[in-house]
């Protein structure tokens, strides 16, 4: 039972460069999350899903798509990276939504140049 | 709209002391809360969670937490502050039946 699983762990792109980000889980989880943590500035949500086929914008959701082809997998894309997209990722996962505990990937810290 | 406030971005403590470590919460709603916590170079952690069973919850590693509606808080305290206590702290709020918001962090250091 791995949990919650990010690839890759380090990345570091050129603005304008393209890159997919994968989340997985391993808990039968509906609920999955794409957050950022900045300095500061906590965890902020991207997007997320409340099950397969489905996606939903968060508090920071511009610049960023994602899908959720396979209940177990969340992609998280950046068409075309950004300085301002330099950051620590981190996906979560749960059961039940806001009242259900939330179980974190170990994070993909990426740099854009 | 629903919004967690964690007062101090920074909080030490020498070892063997007290960990207070503030939240307060804005909710239309009956709030569930949760507190956080994230080692370094890790992910985030379940400490404990408040979902109007009882006003006080009991966590993991010591920690517990108060839920007090009249002041909208849910301070996170441990009698005895470890070394092993130091970690960035995250204090959420149920937005909507989907997401949560979270606070900013306290970073929390422990001096022997």
């Amino acid at each position: 039972n791995a949990g919650v699983t990010q690839t890759p762990k380090f990345r570091v792109l050129k603005t304008g460069q393209s890159m997919t980000l994968l989340c997985a889980q391993d808990m039968n989880h509906e609920y999955m999350y794409w957050y950022r943590q900045d300095p500061g500035m906590g965890l902020r949500l991207i997007h997320y899903s409340v099950g397969e086929g489905t996606t939903a914008k968060g508090e920071v959701p511009d610049g960023y798509n994602v899908s959720r082809l396979k209940k177990q997998n969340f992609l998280l894309g950046l068409e075309s990276a950004a300085p301002s997209q330099t950051s620590v990722y981190f996906c979560a996962s749960c059961y039940g939504g806001s009242t259900d505990t939330q179980y974190f990937g170990p994070g993909t810290r990426l740099t854009v140049l | 709209a629903q919004s967690v406030t964690q007062l101090g971005s920074h909080v030490s403590v020498s070892e063997g002391a007290l960990v207070l470590l503030r939240c307060n919460y804005s909710s239309s709603v009956p709030p569930y809360l949760f507190w956080y916590v994230q080692y370094p170079n890790q992910g985030l952690q379940l400490l404990l969670k408040y979902t109007s069973a009882a006003t006080l919850v009991k966590g993991i590693n010591g920690f517990e937490a108060e839920f007090k509606k009249s002041e909208t808080s849910f301070h996170l305290t441990k009698p005895s502050a470890h070394m092993s206590d130091a970690a960035e702290y995250f204090c959420a709020v149920s937005a909507d039946t989907d997401k949560l918001i979270f606070g900013t962090g306290t970073r929390l250091q422990v001096f022997p």
